[in-house]
């Protein structure tokens, strides 16, 4: 176990609906990042969080937002949520950001 | 932006077997190459990694070998298990400027006993 953990291991909202994601960094680690993991295929960097400041963001719109508390602990929230929203949800913490990445079970999103 | 390749997209070998798992990359500046196993229903679980100053690492059963001319990086598992049976994801990164991680699209390994 990598000591990442997420919550809700599930969840399912419905089109155009707002979610929130959490994330539990590992004891230390000041540095958190968000990937979409759609059905068969691999993670997709969304954003990466260092000490409480955005520290790159991949292709994705701004109704993808996050937050890092200063405890470490992160939030992604997704608005208008869209069909293709549908994945796994993957946070990853790190002792920096140019450290090992340790990912967390994911959240799987479905949007109906 | 970073490309990553990875291939083949299934495996299937024989318990005891060795696997081998390759990857190519575009950007000459990604200097960082993880590798991850996920399993069904799982967050994916680093397994190895290897920096841009060294040609291959090892660990037991796992090596991973680098060749940053050919901008290629590859997995070996050798005496595979069936525990060993689950989606390999091969990455890039630089790891020295920014923390994304760039992903391969995974291959599934299949160990039969």
């Amino acid at each position: 176990e990598t000591g990442v953990t997420q919550s809700p291991t599930h969840l399912i909202k419905t089109r155009g609906q707002q979610v929130t994601l959490r994330c539990s960094s590992q004891s230390g680690h000041n540095t958190v990042s968000w990937y979409q993991q759609a059905l068969g295929q691999g993670p997709q960097f969304i954003f990466q969080y260092y000490r409480e400041e955005e520290n790159g963001r991949g292709n994705f719109p701004p109704r993808f937002s996050g937050l890092q508390f200063p405890n470490y602990s992160s939030e992604l929230n997704v608005n208008a949520l869209e069909l293709d929203d549908s994945a796994l949800y993957l946070c990853a913490s790190s002792l920096d950001y140019t450290d090992t990445q340790y990912f967390g079970p994911g959240t799987r999103l479905t949007v109906l | 932006g970073e490309n990553v390749e990875q291939h083949p997209s299934t495996l299937s070998v024989q318990e005891g077997d060795s696997a081998v798992i390759k990857c190519t990359y575009s950007d000459s500046a990604s200097n960082y190459f993880p590798w991850y196993k996920q399993e069904l229903g799982k967050g994916p679980q680093l397994i190895i990694d290897i920096r841009s100053n060294v040609g291959e690492k090892k660990d037991q059963r796992i090596a991973v070998t680098l060749n940053k001319t050919a901008k290629h990086f590859s997995l070996h598992i050798t005496e595979t298990q069936p525990e060993d049976s689950a989606v390999y994801f091969c990455a890039a990164g630089r790891g020295s400027t920014l923390g994304r991680l760039y992903f391969g699209r995974g291959t599934q390994l299949t160990v039969w006993p």
